[in-house]
């Protein structure tokens, strides 16, 4: 089965600082998504990625995809409160079910003002 | 770790029909869970945050007589998509909201439902 594994699992900066989150997989991904909670609501799709070397930008975040299409990154240039929250990456599981997404543990994070 | 369950993992229907799908946080409450759909090689999408004992919120664009939903207890939610046709196959996740202590706020996601509709 497919594993993701996100690093850290908490994170708490000072507001302005740059910060990265990632996203490491046991096997190829086929599709990378990166999802945004804010606390107690549900998740808001931040990227998509399926490409090797694939860089994707979305106002101050920035996600990346590796060559070997294992790894991700989430980056965050000069943080603010809002982007408090947990960041979730997902994969898409090819079986016969047809498609399946496993995700990983999850990145909390807290931007002190 | 936290387990939420759902059912059926997979329902093949008629058009016309009404399906049913349940999700069910094992061993923790869950006040909210969110019910999501996935079409292939796409992202999730949120359709409705679901309140024990209260209406569900529906997301701009999802019809709430179409995908009824109910959430009677602290464990069990359900979405019905009522007179389903083949534009409503898709790949339909729950997640469950645990409260933990302070500062701690998790979701838990179920293994998802996968609905044809032929």
């Amino acid at each position: 089965s497919q594993e993701l594994e996100q690093s850290p699992q908490s994170l708490i900066v000072q507001e302005g600082k740059n910060l990265t989150i990632n996203c490491t997989s046991s096997k190829t991904l086929y599709g990378l998504y990166w999802y945004k909670q804010k606390y107690g609501e549900g998740l808001i799709f931040l990227m998509m990625l399926q490409k090797g070397g694939e860089e994707k930008s979305h106002e101050k975040i920035t996600a990346k995809l590796d060559e070997k299409k294992q790894q991700s990154s989430l980056h965050i240039t000069a943080s603010q409160p809002s982007h408090a929250g947990i960041y979730l990456c997902g994969a898409d599981v090819d079986n016969n079910a047809g498609n399946m997404l496993t995700f990983g543990g999850g990145t909390r994070l807290m931007v002190k003002p | 770790g936290a387990v939420v369950s759902q059912h059926p993992s997979r329902v093949i229907c008629k058009s016309g029909t009404s399906v049913k799908i349940e999700c069910r946080s094992l061993d923790f409450q869950a006040t909210t869970m969110f019910w999501y759909r996935q079409f292939p090689k796409q992202s999730l999408m949120l359709m409705a945050t679901s309140n024990e004992g209260s209406k569900a919120t529906y997301e701009q664009g999802v019809e709430k007589d179409k995908f009824l939903i109910n959430h009677a207890s602290l464990t069990l939610s359900t979405l019905t998509v009522t007179s389903a046709h083949p534009e409503d196959s898709s790949f339909y996740i729950c997640s469950a909201r645990r409260l933990g202590g302070p500062g701690t706020d998790t979701q838990y996601f179920g293994p998802g439902t996968r609905l044809t509709v032929l």
